[in-house]
């Protein structure tokens, strides 16, 4: 059974930091990896999507790296900004079925 | 390109009672999966449609059941509701080949039970 955790569970840093959060899963016959960020409330916002057969992602100030072999996946988020604050999600793609969710990494850049 | 929509957004119901949430799903999309979040949790698999059939189950009872429809929208109904049913319901839509999903999820919204 897949089970996903994350390191932090809650991190809180000045703006213009770079940060790393981190995402441990326990199956690594997983498909894809996918990074989301989620506002108090709301839905779930895609940020990345790290293909079985890749290594990384970026957009823009967001880097996500994948290892299959040791079970982890981390998100970089360089120059922290305040509209940045919020809780970040890593979902492990399960065979294609079904996405295994972490419990999330509650961020909050001070100004 | 029109994004995953849900209705309603909030709604309160008493134990007991059945609700049904709606979910269309992104243009382009086959497939639909349904996830509850209760507060502070990441979200948790209920089910997946594909091909109007469902394709996949996590671990909630028969009461949590849905729908898929020709044009691909999906419906979560959930039966004889619980205090423990209060969270907020996620719809995505993905592209799927021969079920198995190949690509990024999309997120609605979200519906937010709560059971009184």
């Amino acid at each position: 059974k897949q089970e996903v955790t994350q390191i932090p569970a809650a991190l809180s840093v000045p703006e213009g930091e770079n940060l790393v959060l981190n995402c441990s899963f326990t199956d690594s016959a997983i498909y894809n990896l996918q990074w989301f960020r989620q506002d108090p409330g709301k839905g779930l916002t895609s940020l990345l999507l790290i293909q079985s057969s890749q290594r990384e992602q970026t957009s823009g100030r967001l880097n996500a790296s994948l290892d299959k072999s040791s079970g982890r996946s981390t998100l970089y988020i360089a120059a922290s900004q305040p509209g940045d604050s919020a809780t970040y999600l890593c979902a492990a793609d399960n065979y294609g079925q079904n996405f295994v969710f972490g419990p999330g990494t509650r961020l909050s850049v001070l100004p | 390109e029109t994004g995953v929509t849900q209705s309603p957004t909030h709604l309160i119901k008493t134990r007991g009672q059945q609700v049904t949430l709606r979910c269309s799903s992104q243009s382009g999309h086959n497939t639909v999966s349904w996830y509850q979040q209760a507060l502070g949790q990441g979200p948790q698999f209920i089910f997946q449609y594909y091909r109007e059939e469902e394709n996949g189950r996590g671990n909630f009872p028969p009461r949590f059941s849905g729908l898929q429809f020709p044009n691909y929208s999906s419906e979560l109904n959930v039966n004889a509701l619980e205090l423990d049913d209060s969270a907020l319901y996620l719809c995505a839509s993905s592209l799927s080949s021969g079920g198995a999903n190949t690509g990024e999820l999309f997120f609605g919204e979200g519906s937010r039970l709560t059971v009184l």
